[in-house]
């Protein structure tokens, strides 16, 4: 039931573009992505909520395509400090909240 | 305010031992959730709690696994008779639903190793 995430891995050299794809089977109600660092917890970016819908967050942005029930991470000139893996969850049923299995992003020097 | 607050941080356990692992939401998140991280992987999703209400526990692993929340605030998670396959870092998150407009908050896990 879980969202699925593409590409599993990417790596990046500072300044350059990346997206993240997050696509569900059923009906979306809400996107959420998050970033986790390595030995800590999941942190929160964003939540997206209509169709079309596109939210920013530095140069960070993300859009949610209802009807497609699909959602896109764009990380934008990335930094070193995007380096992580970030999950986008999903809430199904109203009481179930599934993340995908996440995308672990390099960013190097 | 404070955070959401997992105790223990780390617990090592022999094979076969029962352990509790607690988490203290956010003072006003009616909603609590637990996951499982395997090292390396995904959230896998265990329970969801509205309240002290889980109405569906289907997402635990086996019948070993327990959860319960009282006063609509600390939950503990019960593992009984542990196995190595049980290690792994235990999280728990809060939100104040609805889930279209809250995030959820995690907290810092319990980093669980069965020997």
């Amino acid at each position: 039931q879980q969202p699925v995430q593409s590409p599993q891995a990417v790596i990046l050299r500072e300044g350059e573009d990346a997206v993240i794809n997050c696509s569900s089977s059923k009906a979306l109600y809400s996107v959420h992505w998050y970033r986790q660092k390595h030995g800590e917890a999941p942190v929160f970016l964003m939540i997206l909520l209509k169709g079309g819908e596109q939210k920013g967050h530095d140069k960070i942005s993300a859009s949610f395509n209802e009807k497609k029930q699909q959602s896109s991470l764009y990380l934008t000139a990335s930094q070193l400090s995007y380096s992580g893996t970030y999950f986008c969850g999903t809430e199904y049923n109203f009481n179930k909240f599934y993340f995908g299995s996440g995308t672990k992003l390099n960013v190097k020097p | 305010g404070a955070g959401v607050s997992q105790s223990p941080s780390n617990k090592v356990t022999e094979k076969g031992k029962d352990v509790e692992l607690r988490c203290d939401p956010i003072s006003g998140h009616t909603a609590l959730y637990w996951y499982r991280q395997s090292l390396g992987q995904g959230l896998e999703f265990l329970i969801y709690f509205q309240g002290n209400s889980a109405p569906d526990k289907s997402g635990l692993p086996s019948d070993r696994f327990s959860a319960e929340r009282t006063g609509g605030s600390v939950s503990t998670l019960t593992i009984q008779r542990t196995q190595q396959e049980d290690s792994a870092v235990y999280l728990c998150a809060s939100s104040r639903p609805p889930l279209n407009n809250s995030p959820l908050h995690f907290g810092n896990g319990t980093r669980l190793t069965v020997t």
